[in-house]
């Protein structure tokens, strides 16, 4: 099955904008993908936290604040999530995810640190 | 609000066989795709299986590769209870497991906006 790779590890400063990145193998076109993005604190399930497509097919979760987004960069055939404004809050674990080929593959994680 | 509760973990010896439930409320159980997702303690996702929400030929059912044969998943939807048989179970099996629900109810390409807190399965002699 497919593998999306993700940065082990990101780390900001409060009020600052973080880019995670969600990395999709060659044969998967990021263009026809929907990426799902979902946050994870120690101790807790994981949470929904948007999907993006396009700026015309996106979708934020329940109560998730604005200043989580998506985009793609088709470039490097990666999906992105940016948060911005980052606080100490956000400081978790983030992971993609996709459907392909009749199932769900998950990213391999981002660890966000809060300096 | 919406409630989902796994139970059915536990210890298990290799080669054996568990079931865990998952009992749904707050929402239209029936109207929605369920999923489990499992993760080892300390590291990332992995999906194991979804099932559509029920239709005149029944439900849809999809499992990752490393689950495909040994699992099955299942649901009442008078019970609003999922289940995941988990057969032949193995060492690498050990992990906590997630129920699910799917925004939509085909199950395909959908996010996952509903977590449980989970239930621990360990698989060892």
């Amino acid at each position: 099955q497919a593998v999306l790779t993700q940065p082990s590890s990101l780390s900001a400063s409060p009020g600052a904008s973080a880019s995670l990145t969600c990395a999709l193998p060659s044969g998967v076109n990021v263009g026809a993908s929907r990426i799902y993005w979902y946050q994870q604190k120690p101790g807790s399930p994981p949470r929904y936290l948007l999907t993006y497509k396009s700026d015309f097919s996106k979708q934020q979760g329940s109560g998730v604040p604005s200043r989580f987004s998506g985009s793609k960069a088709a470039s490097t055939n990666a999906g992105i999530l940016v948060i911005s404004g980052l606080q100490s809050e956000d400081e978790a674990d983030y992971y993609c995810k996709i459907w392909h080929n009749g199932a769900y593959v998950f990213g391999t994680g981002t660890k966000v640190t809060v300096l | 609000e919406v409630q989902l509760l796994e139970s059915g973990g536990g210890l298990v010896q290799p080669g054996g066989s568990l079931r865990l439930s998952c009992a749904a409320s707050g929402f239209t159980f029936g109207n929605s795709a369920m999923t489990w997702v499992r993760q080892v303690p300390g590291k990332g996702l992995e999906w194991v299986s979804t099932i559509s929400r029920s239709g005149r030929s029944g439900a849809k059912k999809y499992f990752a590769d490393s689950v495909e044969g040994r699992f099955t998943i299942a649901r009442d939807d008078f019970k609003n209870t999922l289940y995941l048989q988990m057969n032949s179970l193995r060492a690498e099996d050990t992990a906590v497991f997630y129920c699910v629900k799917v925004a939509g109810g085909d199950g395909q390409d959908d996010g996952f906006d509903v977590w449980g807190q989970g239930t621990m399965v360990t698989v060892s002699s």
